[in-house]
């Protein structure tokens, strides 16, 4: 069945950096669109980024343009998320999600990696 | 960008029927994909209606979802309520930008 493990999380200070990866199975990663969201402690959700099944586009959310960069594997079956810069506010568990039947569905989700920025 | 609004919580008996509704603020809610998002404490999100009113499966048939573009807004409705139906309930859509977007969220109580 599909699944999708995020790992990476930790603590980080402001200004640090960390990156997430996410590992994909289950299903023909290379074929499918992959999202990031991120909820913070005791919020909704807030979608961050999202990536094209070959890498073609990628798209990111307003409050981390130009600090986070997607990128994929498809050798590998595993989706990553640079994060630099990071804030306090980044504090949340991220979440990568599998896109389908369209890009938009966010099909699937994983477990989440909690991501701590704090002095 | 839009933003898509949704009443904080709602509560309901089992067996009943509730509507939880989702106004987009600007742009055409008919135009961009609304999905809903049934997240359970402690648990990942999972997707329960997708493009508007498509059932992923596996979800029953007691959920259902429908856009009114007179008010703007899309609906989750679920009938026949079960205590297990309780959590929070995302919807999320986009615009022409890909700026995607979700719904602050609305915390279903069956008591």
């Amino acid at each position: 069945q599909v699944q999708l493990v995020e790992s990476g999380g930790g603590e980080v200070q402001p200004g640090g950096s960390l990156r997430l990866s996410c590992a994909a199975s289950g299903f023909t990663f290379s074929s499918y669109d992959i999202h990031w969201v991120r909820q913070a402690p005791g919020k909704g959700l807030e979608w961050v980024a999202f990536m094209r099944y070959d890498g073609s586009n990628k798209h990111y959310a307003d409050s981390v343009k130009g600090r986070f960069a997607v990128s994929r594997d498809n050798s590998k079956n595993t989706l990553y998320l640079q994060m630099n810069s990071l804030r306090t506010e980044d504090t949340a568990v991220y979440y990568c999600t599998k896109g389908g039947p369209t890009w938009i569905v966010l099909e699937y989700w994983g477990q989440g990696t909690l991501v701590t920025v704090s002095s | 960008n839009f933003m898509l609004t949704q009443p904080h919580s709602v509560s309901e008996s089992p067996g009943k029927t509730v509507t939880i509704s989702c106004t987009r603020s600007s742009g055409s809610i008919a135009i961009n994909y609304v999905q809903w998002y049934q997240q359970r404490p402690g648990s990942s999100p999972t997707t329960v209606i997708y493009e508007d009113n498509q059932r992923p499966s596996g979800v029953p048939d007691r959920f259902s979802g429908s856009i009114d573009s007179s008010s703007n807004s899309a609906s989750l409705t679920i009938s026949g309520l079960k205590t297990e139906d309780e959590g929070d309930y995302y919807c999320q859509s986009y615009d022409s930008s890909i700026h995607v977007v979700f719904g602050g969220g609305t915390k279903l109580t069956v008591l």
